[in-house]
């Protein structure tokens, strides 16, 4: 069945710092959404991402759409303390009706 | 205020005992899913739901049941809990399913089988 892994699975940084979680599919993507959870809180969608090669920001936020569909980052410029959480990627394989998420990167920013 | 209400927050119950965890959406929304967060595991779907009466099991659906009789009402249902059911638990609903419309989540329902 359809996977998605994310990495890292934790990353610790300073504050100031650049940070980039990376999510792969082992099929080929109609769409992927971006979720933030912050710590004791619930997943907040951020963003989707629908056409092959396709990148957006928001604000510090840079968030790529592989050419094949297959792969999906997040990056995070000049980190934050407001940017702790954990960041999942949700992934719907072409023909289905069903998000399959990564295991998710927790972030945590040392002031 | 367009929101995903879950309750209750925290249950601590014993192994056997029935519970059933309420979901409630207030934007008319089709789908409504179940989820269980484990640490190391991300979020993975149990049970969804299209539409009213339509339901379909997720990915780990072993161990618990759902309903949909109206559309904003999606209750979880644990017949007989165990100890490896204990997780954090999120519903969340969108327009439709298989659309582009983003997932929005409950608050999440903390949960103890001992």
């Amino acid at each position: 069945g359809q996977q998605v892994m994310q990495i890292p699975q934790y990353q610790h940084v300073q504050e100031g710092e650049d940070f980039t979680t990376y999510c792969n599919s082992s099929t080929t993507l109609s769409n992927i959404q971006w979720y933030k959870q912050r710590p004791g809180g619930h997943p907040v969608f951020l963003i989707q991402l629908v056409k092959s090669g396709e990148v957006k920001k928001q604000k510090r936020l840079t968030f790529q759409f592989g050419e094949a569909k297959k792969n999906s980052s997040l990056h995070i410029t000049a980190t934050q303390t407001t940017d702790v959480g954990t960041y999942f990627c949700a992934g719907r394989a072409s023909g289905t009706y069903k998000y399959i998420f990564g295991t998710g990167t927790r972030l945590k920013v040392l002031a | 205020e367009a929101q995903v209400t879950q309750n209750p927050r925290y249950l601590i119950t014993v192994t056997g005992k029935k519970l059933t965890v309420t979901c409630s959406q207030n934007m008319n929304h089709e789908y409504m899913s179940w989820y269980r967060q484990d640490p190391g595991l991300g979020l993975r779907q149990i049970y969804y739901s299209m539409n009213v009466e339509v339901t379909d099991k997720g990915d780990v659906p072993e161990g618990y049941k759902v309903s949909r009789k109206e559309k904003r009402n999606f209750p979880l249902i644990l017949e007989s809990p165990s100890p490896n059911q204990t997780s954090l638990y999120f519903c969340a609903s969108s327009l439709f399913a298989g659309s582009n419309s983003p997932l929005h989540f409950g608050n999440g329902t903390r949960l103890t089988v001992t």
